[in-house]
């Protein structure tokens, strides 16, 4: 079966370090993948989208790879901040709905100032 | 982000018990979804509506029913209401196309006794 998997551990780290937060699928060739940040009590938020033919992507502190031979992405927050503290889920995309959208767990980030 | 907004915010309901959670949006988006989500698992897709005559079960959809009254309004009904139906429950829209990330409510949290 189609399994997205993040790593259930919370990542605690410094802040000013960089964090990377994975995604590993199996399964599935999705044809693009988007993360999202979640707050305790709010609903996920988009935060980047990747293509299937795109390796890498880049929004101010953020940083996304896609690397389909291995089916992982890795999300990178540099220069990391306690306002980053949040979960991050990963899901993938197939198609052109959001019907074929499969979410990871999530994975929780806390950054000590 | 008011743009997609859920009611009530939170509900206790006893078992047997028919529930209504709605979700209004102003995006203008023709999409719109329901998500459930539990600790530890990823979102799951519940129903997904791609217009007002348009009606598809997603992934998780036995023991729920949903009606779309008009582009902006999508409502989830759970008919007889269980408690392994405890979770939190997330309205989404989108546009159309594959590059179009979901706008998710802030959710109902939902608690069966």
């Amino acid at each position: 079966s189609q399994k997205i998997e993040q790593n259930s551990e919370a990542l605690n780290i410094q802040e000013g370090k960089t964090a990377t937060l994975t995604c590993n699928y199996t399964n599935y060739s999705p044809a693009y993948l988007q993360w999202y940040r979640q707050d305790p009590g709010r609903g996920p938020v988009f935060l980047l989208l990747i293509r299937e033919n795109e390796k890498e992507k880049r929004k101010e502190r953020l940083k996304v790879t896609f690397d389909t031979t291995l089916k992982q992405s890795l999300f990178h927050i540099t220069a990391s901040q306690p306002a980053d503290s949040a979960t991050y889920l990963c899901a993938l995309v197939k198609g052109t709905g959001g019907f074929k959208t499969i979410f990871g767990a999530g994975t929780r980030l806390f950054v000590k100032a | 982000d008011a743009d997609v907004t859920q009611t009530p915010r939170n509900r206790i309901t006893k078992t047997g018990k028919r529930i209504m959670l709605e979700c209004s949006q102003t995006k203008g988006h023709d999409r719109m979804y329901w998500y459930r989500q539990d600790p530890g698992l990823g979102l799951r897709l519940i129903y997904y509506s791609f217009d007002v005559k348009d009606i598809n079960k997603g992934e998780i959809s036995d023991g729920y029913s949903v009606s779309r009254q008009a582009q902006a309004k999508f409502s989830l009904s759970l008919e007889s209401a269980i408690p392994n139906q405890t979770a939190l429950y997330f309205c989404a829209t989108s546009e159309a196309g594959k590059n179009s990330p979901l706008h998710f409510g802030n959710g109902t949290r939902l608690t069966v006794t």
